[in-house]
């Protein structure tokens, strides 16, 4: 079946504009996840959705990032007046319903965010 | 806290030699589950394999195979007879049951060279 998309795959924005990151997960997965990856700082956790539940936002790195999720399936991640340490890859992650333990991730393609 | 460390920045090698990318982990919790990703040239993160606190049998997939050991914190991994399409970033990751997000190590990026 297909995997987990996103778009856009390149974004090149200017500083202080924002920008909006679509993430649309495995059919049928319940959790879905963002996270940055750049050169000096590797993986970092954003975001955590879980089915209707309140998300876990402890990783968002400032009041600028924000993200949603509408109807339990396709999400957005927005970053407000964009800066650039904001550039990086950002990859989206949707697992099946947590059935026994913590299930694997499945991560998108990512959106590689430059902000000149 | 928990901590993921992958002391090998870079490994090269030739192919059809065996190399072992190395994972050690730090974590209060007595329930947790290890994994470790994939990422070719390409970019996309690709599973390879998830290991819960309470299973330390090791496992082989083809030419790949893990060994955990909780009395040292090490998920290691093994590639046997590497190949050209072997080279990629390696990532270990933790997840316990105090969180939901993977904590990944910092990779370890393998050339496998003809």
């Amino acid at each position: 079946g297909a995997g987990v998309s996103q778009s856009p795959s390149n974004k090149v924005t200017e500083k202080g504009k924002d920008v909006e990151l679509r993430c649309d997960p495995i059919s049928g997965h319940t959790a879905l996840y963002w996270y940055r990856q750049s050169l000096g700082q590797g993986l970092e956790f954003l975001i955590y959705f879980q089915g209707n539940s309140a998300p876990d936002k402890s990783g968002l790195p400032s009041d600028r990032f924000s993200a949603e999720r509408t109807g339990g399936s396709v999400s957005t991640l927005t970053i407000q007046r964009t800066q650039q340490e904001d550039s990086a890859v950002y990859l989206c992650a949707s697992s099946p319903p947590r059935l026994a333990g913590f299930n694997e991730q499945y991560f998108g393609p990512g959106t590689r965010l430059t902000v000149t | 806290a928990q901590k993921v460390t992958q002391a090998q920045t870079e490994i090269s090698v030739v192919e059809k030699e065996d190399v072992t990318l190395d994972c050690v982990y730090e974590t209060r919790d007595t329930t947790y589950y290890l994994f470790w990703y994939k990422q070719p040239p390409s970019g996309e993160l690709v599973f390879l394999i998830r290991r819960n606190s309470f299973d330390e049998q090791n496992e082989i997939s083809g030419r790949y195979s893990w060994n955990f050991q909780k009395s040292t914190s090490s998920f290691n991994f093994t590639i046997t007879a590497s190949q050209v399409v072997d080279s990629a970033v390696y990532f270990c990751a933790l997840i316990s049951n105090s969180g939901y997000a993977l904590n990944f190590g910092k990779g370890t990026s393998l050339l496998v060279t003809p």
